[in-house]
């Protein structure tokens, strides 16, 4: 089982550069996220999509975009990337279990550094 | 404000002995969660606990819960180095979820 899986892992971009991370999940979750880590700050919510064609902020929205482009798959735009959105980001999903809840898993993370 | 925090962010132990990890929250929700991080790597899920007064344990870490003080520890016996690493908690907010994070403790078990 592959899980959630983010493309890339690493990137380097130039102020002003635009790009994408992807992210799929073969688990067939209905909710994805896209978190950022900061040092010292723990992880924080940029967007989430609760279902197929549906997406919503979270609590640091701004500078990003994102598509829920089908079930799998979630992804997330720097249109114009500046230095402060230099982070490690986290896609996840969701599996909610009328038990026990709502199981996140995490992705591998992507490193991104704007210069 | 939603907020969780932690205490203490760093922490160094040494083998053998004990240690809490404080987890305070302010949503009303009745469940908290414990992730482990190693340095590079992702989230890996330690505990979901689900309701007021629950325990897990898994080796030498027991997490529990009271919501009526909103407080969550992780309690870890005996620490061995392979404990290393830094531990969150993180609290659902509205539906669907969505976490709130602690700040992380980071954890360093040495000889």
């Amino acid at each position: 089982n592959a899980g959630v899986t983010q493309t890339p892992k690493f990137q380097v971009l130039k102020t002003g550069q635009s790009m994408t991370l992807q992210c799929a999940q073969d688990m067939n979750h209905n909710s994805m996220y896209w978190y950022r880590q900061d040092p010292g700050m723990g992880l924080r919510l940029i967007y989430y999509s609760a279902s197929e064609g549906t997406t919503d902020k979270g609590e640091v929205p701004n500078g990003y975009n994102v598509s829920r482009l089908n079930k799998r798959e979630f992804s997330l735009r720097l249109e114009s990337a500046a230095p402060s959105q230099t982070s490690v980001y986290f896609c996840a999903s969701n599996r909610r279990d009328r038990s026990s809840g709502n199981t996140i898993y995490f992705g591998e993370g992507s490193w991104l550094t704007v210069v | 404000e939603l907020k969780v925090e932690q205490n203490p962010l760093f922490l160094s132990m040494q083998e053998g002995k004990n240690y809490t990890i404080y987890c305070n929250y302010s949503t009303t929700s009745d469940r908290l969660y414990w992730y482990r991080q190693d340095p590079g790597k992702s989230l890996e899920s330690l505990f979901v606990l689900l309701s007021n007064g629950a325990v897990k344990q898994e080796g030498r870490l027991m997490a529990s819960l009271d919501t009526k003080a909103r407080l969550s520890t992780l309690h870890i016996t005996a620490a061995v180095h392979d404990l290393s690493a830094t531990y969150f908690c993180a609290e659902p907010y509205n539906q669907g979820g969505k976490l709130i994070f602690g700040q992380g403790t980071e954890l360093s078990v040495k000889p």
